[in-house]
């Protein structure tokens, strides 16, 4: 069994769309991180999140915390090409490692 | 400048030969690892050193053998290569120190192919 679920898998979508993509588990975590994977390199931090319900924006992309610090959503407005990539959910087990989840493939065709 | 970087970047050998990975990082962290993520994409955890010291061993095959000779180092030789062993192989750095809030800086990866 996964530590961490995320959904969906594969998502693709044309150039300008929304979309949603999440992260859950049934373990609380004091923090989460999202990572995102362009093809051929490795994973690159986007964001941390702490606090149980909070949200944070870096540009088109807005990252939220569940109130019980149990899951976690990154939402993309107007969705571009570069946006394309695998987004991974990560959290730091009690044994000091960080997970990452299965990870969401997104592709945005122009 | 390359903040985490591995060599090679392509590998490809015959089952049964030894190869190893290089990985050097020049950010100053205290703490390495290594992830291998496979055809699906799940990256999974496999060794983690801490001022080259082996902290974490996610029950790996000891034909891996990971070698730290000094904090910017972390080594990957791998014996007796098998064909489960192709997969792309991350190395990456942090500041343990930074807890919770702890960032992973990723080098590019090895493409190691078994024939």
């Amino acid at each position: 069994t996964q530590l961490l679920e995320q959904s969906p898998q594969f998502l693709s979508i044309q150039e300008g769309e929304n979309l949603t993509v999440y992260c859950n588990s049934s373990s609380v975590f004091s923090s989460l991180q999202w990572y995102r994977q362009e093809p051929g390199e490795g994973p690159v931090l986007l964001v941390t999140v702490v606090t149980g319900g909070e949200v944070k924006k870096l540009k088109r992309l807005t990252f939220q915390f569940g109130d019980a610090r149990k899951d976690s959503s990154l939402h993309i407005t107007a969705a571009q090409p570069g946006d394309t990539g695998l987004y991974l959910c990560a959290v730091k087990t009690s044994y000091d490692k960080v997970i990452f989840g299965p990870g969401t493939s997104l592709s945005v065709i122009p | 400048d390359t903040a985490v970087s591995q060599t090679p970047k392509y590998l490809v050998t015959q089952m049964g030969n030894d190869k190893s990975i290089k990985c050097e990082q020049n950010l100053g962290h205290d703490t390495m690892y290594w992830y291998k993520q496979d055809s699906k994409k799940f990256l999974k955890i496999m060794f983690s050193y801490n001022n080259k010291e082996l902290i974490i061993n996610e029950t790996v095959p000891n034909r891996f053998s990971p070698k730290s000779p000094d904090k910017a180092h972390l080594n990957l030789h791998i014996n007796s290569l098998e064909l489960g062993d192709s997969a792309v192989y991350f190395c990456a750095s942090s500041h343990y120190a930074d807890a919770t809030n702890e960032k992973l800086f990723f080098g590019s990866g090895t493409q190691l192919s078994v024939l």
